[in-house]
């Protein structure tokens, strides 16, 4: 089993540029998150999905789009990407939102030229 | 508004000492609180966590303490090793929105 999976690794996008984080997990969990993480910042919260077919947003939601697409799959859009969304961004998974562990996923480091 | 400041932002310990990493909290609905730990280029994993119910939680070397009254609870590393130096950060739980909320991170370097 893979656990929480994303793509890509590395990414390095102009200003204005969009791309899509993709996020996958074989953990037949219910619930996804999208972080981002900056140095002295924490792990911020995005957006998040509790369960498939619905998403709420987070404490850092603009500039950014998600989409749940199955149970499995939770993608992050940057429709014009900005040198702030510079960052590390993280997808985790719960098998429920609230009181059990959030699996998290090896990451995606970005820069926004 | 932070509701959960953690201290201190670094931290340097000697092989076999003890690390102490402090969390407080605002949001008295907050009723869960993990710690998670992360490597230089992987995610955060699951450390230990505890519920408000108890005052003190062991797992091997890693000892959560809560003090409900304070809005406080801390990390203790006992016998540290070079092998735990990583980012630890706390978390808080609880209310409607079941959301996690974290503390901004300790980065912990344990010299051999």
């Amino acid at each position: 089993n893979a656990g929480v999976t994303q793509t890509p690794k590395f990414q390095v996008l102009k200003t204005g540029q969009s791309m899509t984080l993709q996020c996958a997990q074989d953990m037949n969990h219910n619930s996804m998150y999208w972080y981002r993480q900056d140095p002295g910042m924490g792990l911020r919260l995005i957006y998040y999905s509790a369960s498939e077919g619905t998403t709420d947003k987070g404490e850092v939601p603009n500039g950014y789009n998600v989409s749940r697409l199955n149970k499995r799959e939770f993608s992050l859009r940057l429709e014009s990407a900005a040198p702030s969304q510079t960052s590390v961004y993280f997808c985790a998974c719960n098998r429920d939102r609230g009181y059990n562990e959030q699996f998290f996923g090896p990451g995606t480091r970005l820069t926004v030229l | 508004q932070q509701q959960v400041k953690q201290s201190p932002q670094s931290l340097i310990v000697q092989k076999g000492g003890i690390s102490i990493i402090n969390c407080a909290y605002e949001n008295t609905a907050f009723d869960y609180f993990p710690w998670y730990q992360q490597f230089p280029g992987k995610g955060p994993a699951l450390l230990i966590a505890i519920r408000p119910d108890v005052s003190e939680k062991k797992e091997g070397r890693f000892t959560i303490s809560f003090n409900k009254s304070a809005k406080q609870f801390s990390l203790h590393i006992m016998d540290s090793q070079p092998g735990d130096s990583a980012t630890y950060f706390c978390a808080a739980l609880g209310g409607s929105n079941y959301k996690l909320t974290f503390g901004k991170g300790t980065l912990l370097t344990v010299n051999p």
